[in-house]
């Protein structure tokens, strides 16, 4: 069974690009939600997707955002890129139903430099 | 506010030399915990879910068990492929997960 798939795996932007990074969940699972890691802060919460709707946000500026597809497939897009927003970032997905639904899988990640 | 503190931030332990990562929390409502492990350069490989206080759960070297304000993994004679940073979690009955910032652990042969 094929893990959380994230792409691309690395990528180079220049400050003031957006960029759009792509997730696709575990065959099944309908909720995928995008983290942002860090050195510094650790792993947080951007948002989170159910059924292609925002459930859950973190406390994160707009110019994050996302969005689900039908599919369950889910992008998340970053406009004006500031240095700052060079991290890791995580997409997970989880099925949400039955007892082990709440357990959320990992993809490895999409490393983001902003130069 | 949804609370998640880790301890010790860095371990180093000598191979076989059993010890044991905290995770603290403070929640609204707690929806399960969560344990993860992170190599370098990848993402969160799960480990465990722990649901209710009093609850265990065990994995070949480790084992995770879980009271109502924390939780610890204890990790029997640790072996290097072991060495790792683990992350705690929680989620919360609004739906909401919150991260600890991990303990690093080195096994050294």
């Amino acid at each position: 069974k094929a893990g959380v798939t994230q792409t691309p795996r690395y990528l180079i932007k220049t400050r003031g690009q957006q960029v759009t990074l792509s997730c696709s969940p575990i065959s099944g699972h309908r909720s995928v939600s995008w983290y942002q890691q860090t050195p510094g802060q650790g792993l947080q919460f951007l948002f989170e997707y159910f059924s292609e709707t925002q459930r859950n946000k973190g406390n994160f500026p707009g110019r994050f955002s996302g969005r689900q597809f039908s599919n369950s497939r889910s992008e998340m897009n970053v406009s004006t890129l500031e240095l700052g927003d060079s991290a890791l970032y995580l997409c997970a997905s989880s099925k949400n139903t039955g007892d082990s639904g709440n357990t959320i899988y990992f993809g490895e990640g999409s490393w983001l430099t902003v130069v | 506010e949804d609370q998640v503190t880790q301890s010790p931030e860095a371990l180093r332990l000598q191979e076989g030399e059993s010890s044991s990562l905290n995770c603290s929390y403070t929640v609204s409502g707690l929806r399960g915990l969560f344990w993860y492990r992170q190599d370098p350069g990848k993402g969160p490989e799960f480990l465990f879910t722990l649901y209710s206080a009093g609850e265990e759960k065990e994995k070949e070297r480790l084992k995770a068990t879980l009271t109502k304000k924390e939780s610890f993994l204890h990790i029997t004679a640790p072996k290097p492929e072991d060495s790792a940073t683990y992350l705690c979690a929680v989620l919360t009955n609004a739906g909401k997960s919150t991260f600890g910032d991990g303990t690093t652990l080195t096994v050294k042969p």
